[in-house]
């Protein structure tokens, strides 16, 4: 059973369009975090976010947690090769809940 | 200072072998948490060792074990494999704080069973 699940599942865009990716739950988490993952390693943590509402900027991509903590968004602007990846979200709870993740392909 | 390693980076296994995967932690870090990451999938969490001992187990049977050492390095052991084994093995550590654990991941071991 996933708690969180991530839309779209896969996305391919050309160099310089603008995305966002959605991470849905019915649960309600302490906190949330974004990772992105490379083929043939683990994830690397993008950012946290903790507080209903909260909007955190990195360079070019935008993160925000839902009011009621139980969603979060991830909208990247001018997309570059360099993001492709697979994005995935997790919420923190009683242990680490993974979305299902969002392939990202950026088309030079 | 070196993040969170992991060994072997790959390893072929056949039905009803046994494996044990390594994880040395972060430096500082005290906790360690392995997740099992099927192919397109998000990682599932397998179990938490802080303390040497398990903290949390996520849906895993019992073929599932581990173990953490005083250094704070881990074991991942899993028995009796099956073909459904087969995946990405990450083993993440972190440094108990409250609620808030930022985990860093090491690069996986791939794990097939023929």
């Amino acid at each position: 059973t996933q708690l969180l699940e991530q839309s779209p599942q896969f996305l391919s865009i050309q160099e310089g369009e603008n995305l966002t990716v959605y991470c849905n739950s019915s649960s309600v988490f302490s906190s949330l975090q974004w990772y992105r993952q490379e083929p043939g390693e683990g994830p690397v943590l993008l950012v946290t976010v903790v507080t209903g509402g909260e909007v955190k900027k990195l360079k070019r991509l935008t993160f925000q947690f839902g009011d009621a903590r139980k969603d979060s968004s991830l909208h990247i602007t001018a997309a570059q090769p360099g993001d492709t990846g697979l994005y995935l979200c997790a919420g923190e709870g009683n242990q680490f809940y993974f979305g299902t993740g969002t392939s990202l392909t950026v088309i030079p | 200072d070196a993040g969170v390693t992991q060994s072997p980076t790959h390893l072929i296994k056949t039905r009803g072998q046994q494996v044990t995967l390594r994880c040395s932690p972060k430096s500082g870090h005290d906790t360690v948490s392995w997740y099992q990451q099927a192919l397109g999938q998000g990682p599932q969490f397998i179990f938490q060792y802080y303390e040497e001992e398990e903290r949390q187990r996520g849906n895993f049977p019992d073929r599932f074990s581990g173990h953490q050492f005083p250094n704070y390095s881990s074991e991942l052991n899993v028995n009796a494999l099956l073909l459904g084994d087969s995946a990405l093995y990450l083993c993440a550590s972190s440094r108990l704080a409250g609620y808030q654990e930022t985990q860093y991941f090491g690069p996986g071991t791939r794990l097939l069973v023929l």
